[in-house]
């Protein structure tokens, strides 16, 4: 079971490029690593999913390294409704059978104008 | 179609009652799932069911939660003898088929045991 560490809380500006990065050191091989957002009084928001290299959506980009023990979730000029709580979350596709999933405490990002 | 939708939105109750949540999962979704988050922390994952059928439930905190599903559709999560500390948002998810798929998350209601 893989689990996830991921800085408390960030800070940037509007117009800048956000990067979090995720650590998920014992990441099996069966493993996916897919972000959430959150915004208050929400329910999580699926951003993006990755197995490995690089995924890139309408909203992000995912960057995996070869040895995918961190992941890294970029938001490409950032605005003030990117507020949110972000989570990293590594689920196993079989966890049906035994795993639990685990969210993390996820990352604050505080967007300035 | 529509989303998830949990009911009800509030509950407020009092310490040592029993509470019914309830997910309407979408339509079509085989996998369902329940966390729990307290106030600003992260999630808690409670209990995931395939189909009707829940693998693993040992993410449930004590003996006084228990949940189910019918149809293979709604689910209902129950909290019996209700404690102070059970207070938080309960979250429902479901996504297709349940592994690595995207999980769609309902509003949460939101539980406080005075």
């Amino acid at each position: 079971l893989a689990k996830t560490t991921q800085p408390i809380s960030m800070d940037s500006y509007e117009g800048q490029e956000v990067n979090i990065t995720c650590s998920h050191n014992n990441i099996a091989t069966n493993d996916y690593i897919t972000w959430y957002q959150q915004f208050p009084s929400q329910g999580p928001r699926f951003i993006i999913q990755g197995y490995k290299t690089k995924v890139t959506n309408e909203v992000a980009s995912l960057f995996i390294p070869a040895d995918r023990k961190s992941s890294t979730l970029s938001l490409p000029r950032v605005s003030l409704s990117d507020t949110a709580v972000y989570y990293c979350l590594v689920v196993s596709s079989g966890y049906s059978s035994a795993s639990k999933i685990i969210f993390g405490s996820g990352t604050r990002l505080s967007i300035r104008p | 179609g529509a989303g998830v939708s949990q009911s009800p939105s509030n509950k407020v109750t009092e310490k040592g009652k029993d509470v019914e949540l309830r997910c309407d999962p979408i339509s079509g979704h085989t996998a369902l799932y329940w966390y729990r988050q307290s106030l600003g922390q992260g999630l808690e994952f409670l209990i995931y069911f395939q189909g009707n059928s829940a693998p693993d439930k040992s993410g449930l905190p004590s003996d006084r939660f228990s949940a189910e599903r019918t149809g293979g559709s709604v689910s209902t999560l129950t909290i019996q003898r209700t404690q102070q500390e059970d207070s938080a948002v309960y979250l429902c998810a479901s996504s297709p088929r349940g592994e690595a798929d995207t999980q769609y998350f309902g509003p949460g209601t939101r539980l406080t045991v005075l």
